[in-house]
């Protein structure tokens, strides 16, 4: 039982590359989240899966997708990566949308140059 | 609007001394409130959550926060900290004005431990 993984671990990309961060889930959640993390700011939503078919929006989306690819992987995509987003990237899985109680992955960490 | 605040951004603590990290929060409604931990190099683990019933809430590694409603507070503590203690916590709260199952999270406490 692994949880929640994310690859990569690490990442550099130039100014205007694209990339996805992959995550997946073992423990039949329904709602996965991706958050990012910068110093001073704690973490920020940026895009949320209550259930499997459906996305929306959190505090931070512009520059990003997702998609929710199944039950168990919820990726996000940087289409044109910009230094701004260079960040730590969580992904986060709870059982349903009612439940509060959020299970992490180990993070990416983005670095845009 | 809702807020959360961490007061602290770093606190240094010797070890066996207690410690008490510092959270407030700004809500309409009575929230759910979380602490998390983050050790380096790690995802976020949850320490302890409260969502109703007995203001005093233990939780793993020793930890226990107390809810206090008329100072918005859910100040964590541990009595004797351990030099595996030091990481970053973070307070969150929901839910938010739309009542789904989303976290606002404060901006974290960083917790050095001395010999």
């Amino acid at each position: 039982n692994a949880g929640v993984t994310q690859t990569p671990k690490f990442q550099v990309l130039k100014t205007g590359q694209s990339m996805t961060l992959q995550c997946a889930q073992d423990m039949n959640h329904n709602s996965m989240y991706w958050y990012r993390q910068d110093p001073g700011m704690g973490l920020r939503l940026i895009y949320y899966s209550a259930s499997e078919g459906t996305t929306d929006k959190g505090e931070v989306p512009n520059g990003y997708n997702v998609s929710r690819l199944n039950k168990r992987e919820f990726s996000l995509r940087l289409e044109s990566a910009a230094p701004s987003q260079t960040s730590v990237y969580f992904c986060a899985s709870s059982r349903d949308r009612g439940s509060y109680v959020q299970y992490f992955g180990p993070g990416t960490r983005l670095t845009v140059t | 609007a809702q807020s959360v605040t961490q007061p602290d951004i770093h606190i240094t603590v010797s070890e066996g001394a207690s410690l008490e990290l510092r959270c407030n929060y700004s809500y309409g409604a009575t929230p759910y409130l979380f602490w998390y931990v983050q050790s380096p190099g790690q995802g976020l683990q949850l320490l302890l959550k409260y969502f109703s019933g007995d203001t005093l809430v233990q939780g793993i590694k020793g930890f226990e926060a107390e809810f206090k409603r008329s100072q918005s507070s859910f100040n964590l503590r541990k009595p004797s900290v351990h030099w595996s203690d030091a990481a970053e916590y973070f307070c969150a709260v929901g839910p938010g004005t739309d009542s789904w199952g989303k976290l606002q999270f404060g901006a974290g406490t960083q917790v050095v431990v001395t010999p």
